[in-house]
């Protein structure tokens, strides 16, 4: 499977501290971009980073991306408790550029 | 206001009965997807069309059907051949087809019994 596969499966924090999650997929891509969804809701795009681009900021969100290792790294600055989310990695393979591959998510929990 | 809707949010159905999901856009977006959602999983891509009047099959289309008659919908049928249908589905768009950002409507939750 081409899917992206993110680490930790599950994360558990305090309201204020810093969330790293990770994405790794199996081979060339575009571009990288990471989701978020609330409980049973649908996904909302949060930051798109491109293979030529190492690092991009919006807000309290940062984006790496190590096409070397093709992995990359969503960080949440200063956690809120309405972060509590399940994030998603989307990758579109160079090979098959008309759709998006999602990954399996991170589900974050932010207590107060 | 501009976005993407699904209806209906909950739907149940019999076992062995075809089920249409409804899926509309007002985004002026090219491209639309049907993703299967299953619980604690990640996306799974169904069918996605390019444009009006073309479609194609994605990672899971076998029991499911789609047309796209018009730009701005995409509705998916889960048919009595699909064998596991419950779970919660989500139809998105994009500007074209490609590495662009997908919105996606607020799902519809399929529960066959």
């Amino acid at each position: 499977s081409q899917q992206g596969e993110e680490d930790p499966q599950a994360l558990s924090i305090q309201e204020g501290e810093n969330a790293t999650m990770n994405c790794s997929y199996k081979t060339s891509i575009n571009n990288l971009q990471w989701y978020r969804q609330n409980s049973g809701r649908g996904l909302v795009h949060l930051i798109l980073i491109r293979s030529n681009e190492r690092e991009k900021h919006s807000g309290r969100l940062r984006v790496t991306l190590d096409t070397s290792k093709k992995s990359s790294s969503l960080l949440i600055t200063a956690s809120r408790a309405a972060d509590t989310a399940s994030y998603f990695c989307a990758t579109d393979f160079s090979g098959t550029a008309s759709k998006l591959t999602f990954g399996t998510g991170t589900r974050l929990q932010v207590t107060l | 206001d501009g976005g993407i809707t699904q209806s209906p949010k909950y739907l149940f159905r019999k076992e062995g009965q075809n089920v249409t999901l409804s899926c509309e856009q007002n985004l002026n977006h090219d491209a639309m997807y049907w993703y299967r959602q299953d619980p604690g999983q990640g996306l799974r891509l169904i069918y996605y069309s390019q444009i009006v009047n073309d479609f194609q099959k994605g990672d899971i289309a076998e029991g499911y059907s789609v047309s796209r008659e018009k730009k701005e919908s995409f509705p998916l049928t889960v048919t009595s051949a699909q064998k596991n249908p419950t779970a919660f589905y989500l139809c998105a768009s994009s500007i074209q087809a490609g590495p662009y950002e997908q919105y996606f409507g607020p799902g519809t939750r399929l529960t066959v019994t």
